[in-house]
């Protein structure tokens, strides 16, 4: 069966201070990845989505950025925190190619810019 | 474009009561429709889904059925618990890359 991960799990970080989110997918191969980010109370807005190694695919400008090293591992950064980046950041992965399954998540990581 | 539209919330019910989250969608073609949940400090769980026109999923006792007529996938349940308090995502996948989901509806259940 396939499962996913997301580490840190919560996380406190100054303003100014970098970033690192990792995500891996278990039991599957190729899969198209995703970085969601959930503000408190609101709702899911797709950052990042990646459909192979090296491909990534940016929906809003903002100071983070995503690398897909590997098929299964896919990577949140950011050079330099901001306050607005605090937030529930959830992966997520769909089979490829591009078709009508369901989404699977992570358990998310909780980031909070002081 | 394709567009996912779910009641606002919060929704707050006692205990034993009957649900209904409303979702309307807009879509070209035929996707494939689901519900989410997300209990507090979670990532989200698949629910239930339906795939095409007339189908019902149905999960823990909620249901929800696949309306082209109406464009129409309103979740629901005969009797919550307040185990059931979370959020409700309903959402739509049409063949691209991207989900569609609604903005969430955040239910209460009071026992």
């Amino acid at each position: 069966s396939q499962t996913i991960h997301q580490w840190p799990a919560t996380l406190v970080q100054p303003v100014g201070s970098p970033l690192s989110l990792e995500c891996t997918v278990e039991g599957t191969s190729n899969p198209n990845l995703y970085w969601y980010r959930q503000a408190a109370g609101r709702g899911l807005q797709l950052l990042f989505y990646s459909v192979g190694i090296g491909q990534i695919s940016s929906e809003v400008p903002q100071n983070l950025s995503a690398s897909r090293p590997q098929d299964r591992q896919f990577i949140l950064s950011s050079k330099k925190l901001l306050l607005s980046d605090s937030g529930f950041y959830l992966c997520a992965w769909i089979r490829g190619p591009p078709a009508k399954d369901e989404q699977y998540f992570g358990p998310g990581t909780r980031l909070t810019v002081t | 474009g394709n567009s996912v539209t779910q009641m606002e919330g919060p929704v707050t019910l006692s205990e034993e009561a009957f649900l209904t989250i409303n979702c309307t969608y807009t879509a070209t073609g035929y996707p494939s429709l689901f519900w989410y949940v997300q209990y507090p400090g979670e990532g989200l769980q698949l629910l239930l889904k339906a795939t095409k026109a007339d189908d019902k999923g149905s999960n823990k006792g909620f249901e929800a059925t696949y309306r082209k007529e109406t464009t129409s996938f309103h979740l629901e349940k005969g009797s919550v618990q307040v185990s059931d308090s979370a959020v409700y995502f309903c959402a739509l996948r049409a063949g691209g890359f991207k989900t569609i989901f609604g903005a969430g509806t955040r239910l209460f259940v009071k026992a």
